[in-house]
Parts: C-alpha cells; sequence; structure tokens
C-alpha cells in the first residue's frame, strides 16, 4: 500500500465549524482510504474512493480525490465534539497491507 | 452485532513470559491482520494471512508469532515479552484489497 501524510498534523475546531485534513501519496493508487480512530480504541473505516473517482460523499464527510496531484482531502461538516479522533489516510495499491501514517488529531471544542 | 471481537481488552504480563492475544470475527472475511500501535504512532501491520497463507512482515520481530485455526480466529503470541512491547494491538479483517476492519484492540502491559 501507499502510505499517506496527512496534514496538519493537529487541528481543533469549534463544534459546528467544518473540519478539512488533507493526505498526500507518493506513488499510483488504485483507492484511498480514510479511517477514524477515538482516543485509545480500534480504527473505524470511513470512507473509499476509487483512483477514477474524483469526489465521493457520505453523510456529513466529503472526500475529493486528484490523482494528478496525489492528495486527497477529507472535508467534515458541521463538526461534533463526537468527531474528535485520529484521521488517517491510506493508499490502496494492489495489496493487502495498508501502511498508515501519523494521521491528523482532530478536537473539536464544545 | 459485534463483527471482530478482541480478547483480552487489556491484558497485563511479566517480562519474558509469553502471552497469548485473541481475535474472532463473525464477517467470514477471507483475511486477517494483526498490527501493532504504540503511544501516539501509527498502526504498524505485524502479519496477515489469507485464508490459511502466512504472509510476515520483513521488519516483523521473530518474538511475534501468529496462529489460524480457522476461518473465524486468530491468535498473535508473543513468545518473550519486552518492556518495548508494550502496545495497543490491533486486529483487523478483510474481504479482499480494499477496507479493513478492526477491532477494539487489545492493550498490552508489559511489567
Amino acid at each position: 500500500s501507499q502510505q499517506g501524510e496527512e496534514d496538519p498534523q493537529a487541528l481543533s475546531i469549534q463544534e459546528g465549524e467544518n473540519a478539512t485534513m488533507n493526505c498526500s501519496y507518493k506513488t499510483s493508487i488504485n483507492n484511498l482510504q480514510w479511517y477514524r480512530q477515538n482516543s485509545g480504541r480500534g480504527l473505524v473505516h470511513l470512507i473509499l474512493i476509487r483512483s477514477n473517482e474524483r469526489e465521493k460523499h457520505s453523510g456529513r464527510l466529503r472526500v475529493t480525490l486528484d490523482t494528478s496531484k496525489k492528495s486527497s482531502s477529507l472535508l467534515i461538516t458541521a463538526s461534533r465534539a463526537a468527531d474528535t479522533a485520529s484521521y488517517f489516510c491510506v493508499g490502496g495499491a494492489g495489496s493487502y497491507q495498508l501502511t498508515f501514517g501519523k494521521g491528523t488529531k482532530l478536537s473539536v471544542i464544545p | 452485532d459485534a463483527m471482530v471481537i478482541q480478547n483480552p481488552r487489556y491484558q497485563v504480563t511479566q517480562f519474558g513470559k509469553p502471552v497469548t492475544l485473541s481475535c474472532s470475527q463473525t464477517l467470514n472475511h477471507n483475511v486477517m491482520y494483526w498490527y501493532q500501535q504504540k503511544s501516539s504512532q501509527a498502526p504498524k501491520l505485524l502479519f496477515h494471512y489469507y485464508d490459511k497463507d502466512f504472509n510476515n512482515e520483513a521488519d516483523t520481530p521473530d518474538n511475534f508469532q501468529s496462529r489460524r485455526p480457522n476461518t473465524s480466529f486468530c491468535f498473535l503470541d508473543i513468545r518473550s515479552p519486552g518492556l518495548g512491547d508494550a502496545a495497543m494491538y490491533l486486529c483487523a479483517t478483510s474481504p479482499h484489497q480494499g477496507e479493513q476492519y478492526f477491532g477494539p484492540g487489545t492493550r498490552l502491559t508489559v511489567t
């Protein structure tokens, strides 16, 4: 797989605001996945976007993918305190292994 | 409703005393994975099984072993835990190359 590099490393916003996280990767991918991890818990798969897709929505999540720039963004609209977590992106490249980056730590202040 | 179950959630073991962590799944997925996650770090893949086919990551220490007796269960054995092995251990499954489904993790403390 392709390790994603998330940016920023940490983000703090007020409840109700939108949160945008960015991801960059280095080589070609088949898909890009975003995961969330609440403090001290397992990871939860949020969304997968394929390399031939440019944008995907799931509830309050919007993911974009720009393969020419090798970048992706995750937008969380109308954030809630429960969105406080670390967010990871991973590029899938035709193998079973996922290589996680350091993630973006999002804090949503009530 | 639980899909990937890990037991125990918290495990304390002594330095050098073998320990086994377990994972079970109700999803009937072909692939099962074990990750190690140390505090404030990214999860790191240790190994994975495609059915009974075992795949070890190149940098996984020999101290870590795994067994998958059937589709539903997978075990992580740490033969001689050191202080540096204290971490969260995450089990995951997937039906194919794509999204993975994680369990809640087992937090291992080594005293």
